[in-house]
């Protein structure tokens, strides 16, 4: 069964560093998905992509995010100056048509010391 | 006024029992619904889509009211597996070939925990 693989599993970074958190999603869908969990917290949104470009975005999606397609297959988040409150389990998700579900990769959890 | 809500719970109910989860959501152009399942530290996983109609899928039903925008899980001869937190999911995409933001929002999930 087809599924979206993300990688790291975990990443442990010094405050202030860049991150770039690595997704392959399932390979024919074109709606691209980040998401964010604080530990206790709900899911929350951060960016969609498609068309090679960003198609919404939240307000925890600022400056510092940035999202990239590179090869066709990748789907990257680049966090450029960690801070602690950036500590989180991020989620990438595909979906293969705007009004279906989406499905999630395991996840990469990012820990800010 | 939040996006997607649901009672948090935790709804502690023995093996066998029948447990109904609520959810409703505030932005009326949604246009389609999810129930996804996450267990703890996992990714959410897809349970089911919630149709117009009405679906059951086994021991799980899903109803929607567009007009009260309000959708519901029913989960008969609950299993010890179904422990889990129970995440609604609304896509408040716009209509296909409108230039309208894609997004799915999440409820604050339910908490089920089923005991022998």
């Amino acid at each position: 069964e087809p599924e979206v693989t993300q990688t790291p599993s975990h990443q442990v970074t010094q405050m202030g560093q860049e991150v770039i958190l690595r997704c392959v999603p399932i390979s024919n869908h074109l709606y691209f998905y980040w998401y964010r969990q604080i530990l206790g917290q709900k899911v929350e949104f951060l960016v969609s992509f498609y068309n090679n470009e960003i198609s919404e975005k939240s307000e925890i999606f600022d400056d510092q995010f940035s999202v990239e397609r590179p090869d066709g297959s990748n789907f990257t988040l680049k966090i450029r100056s960690t801070k602690l409150e950036d500590s989180a389990m991020y989620f990438c998700a595909s979906g293969g048509d705007r009004q279906t579900e989406a499905f999630f990769g395991q996840g990469t959890r990012l820990t800010v010391v | 006024r939040k996006e997607v809500e649901q009672d948090p719970g935790p709804f502690n109910v023995p093996e066998g029992a029948t447990v109904a989860f609520n959810c409703t959501y505030s932005n009326s152009a949604s246009q389609s619904f999810f129930w996804y399942r996450q267990d703890c530290r996992k990714e959410p996983k897809l349970l089911m889509s919630v149709y117009s109609s009405g679906n059951e899928d086994g021991r799980f039903t899903a109803q929607l009211n567009r007009a009260s925008q309000y959708i519901s899980l029913l989960i008969r001869d609950s299993k010890l597996s179904d422990s889990a937190t129970y995440l609604c999911v609304v896509n408040t995409g716009g209509p296909a070939g409108e230039d309208a933001g894609n997004m799915l929002t999440f409820g604050g999930g339910t908490r089920l925990m089923v005991k022998p």
